[in-house]
């Protein structure tokens, strides 16, 4: 059972938008930033989303991440077939004084 | 390149133990904490522990799940972090990771580098 707690599955078309929730306490997302992860089949995970809603160098603007409260946000928009992956929330637990993840969201360009 | 790499994984019977490598180039390793995460089939990402670089102690952190039968060291000399995997389970069978810590000075639930990753099979 994962801490945070993410949809097993999301869907859209091509081109339109989708958008994966992360929903944690105030030990961990309410009082720390979120970073979100995109691990694409077969491939290790890849950061996409940091400190709530900045994106690394390389990320496209298609991502983005915000925050509200104990829950958070991922938005994927112009939705390719490419971007068919997990999507992991994640953020740090004072309480555990450890990482914290969801269990992940699959995300179908239908 | 900037790169992180596993070795190590394999098939492994119950109760034996297994060391994970994780062998970084093109960065300060010594500057940056080290974490290991891994994913069992059909289950989601789980950190194992990390450990801090040595500015901050140099001590490694577990999770409860492994604690007791994982320990996570480092070398900085030769730029590797080890995961030493005792008293191994069917249930640790999984894709094992490594990865970098986003910021130098602490570690939060950001992580932007990661390994390939090595799989890990334990079954009789």
């Amino acid at each position: 059972q994962s801490v945070l707690t993410q949809p097993p599955s999301v869907s859209a078309a091509p081109g339109q938008k989708v958008t994966v929730s992360c929903s944690g306490s105030s030990s961990n997302v309410g009082t720390d930033y979120v970073s979100w992860y995109q691990q694409l089949p077969g491939t290790a995970p890849k950061l996409l989303i940091y400190d709530n809603n900045k994106r690394p160098s390389g990320i496209p603007d298609r991502f983005s991440g915000s925050k509200s409260g104990t829950s958070a946000t991922l938005g994927i928009t112009g939705l390719q077939s490419g971007d068919e992956a997990d999507y992991f929330c994640a953020a740090w637990d004072s309480g555990l004084s450890a990482p914290v993840f969801g269990g992940g969201t699959y995300v179908t360009v239908l | 390149e900037v790169q992180l790499v596993e070795s190590g994984g394999g098939l492994i019977q119950p109760g034996r133990s297994l060391r994970l490598s994780c062998t970084a180039s093109g960065f300060p390793f010594g500057d940056y904490a080290l974490s290991w995460f891994r994913r069992a089939p059909g289950k989601g990402l789980e950190w194992v522990g990390f450990i801090r670089s040595r500015a901050y102690g140099g001590t490694p952190q577990h999770a409860a799940s492994v604690k007791g039968r994982f320990t996570i060291s480092r070398d900085d000399s030769k730029t590797i972090a080890y995961l030493q995997m005792n008293s191994l389970k069917t249930e640790d069978t999984a894709i094992y990771y490594c990865s970098r810590s986003f910021y130098r000075t602490y570690i939060s639930g950001a992580f932007d580098m990661w390994g390939q990753g090595t799989m890990v099979t334990v079954s009789s």
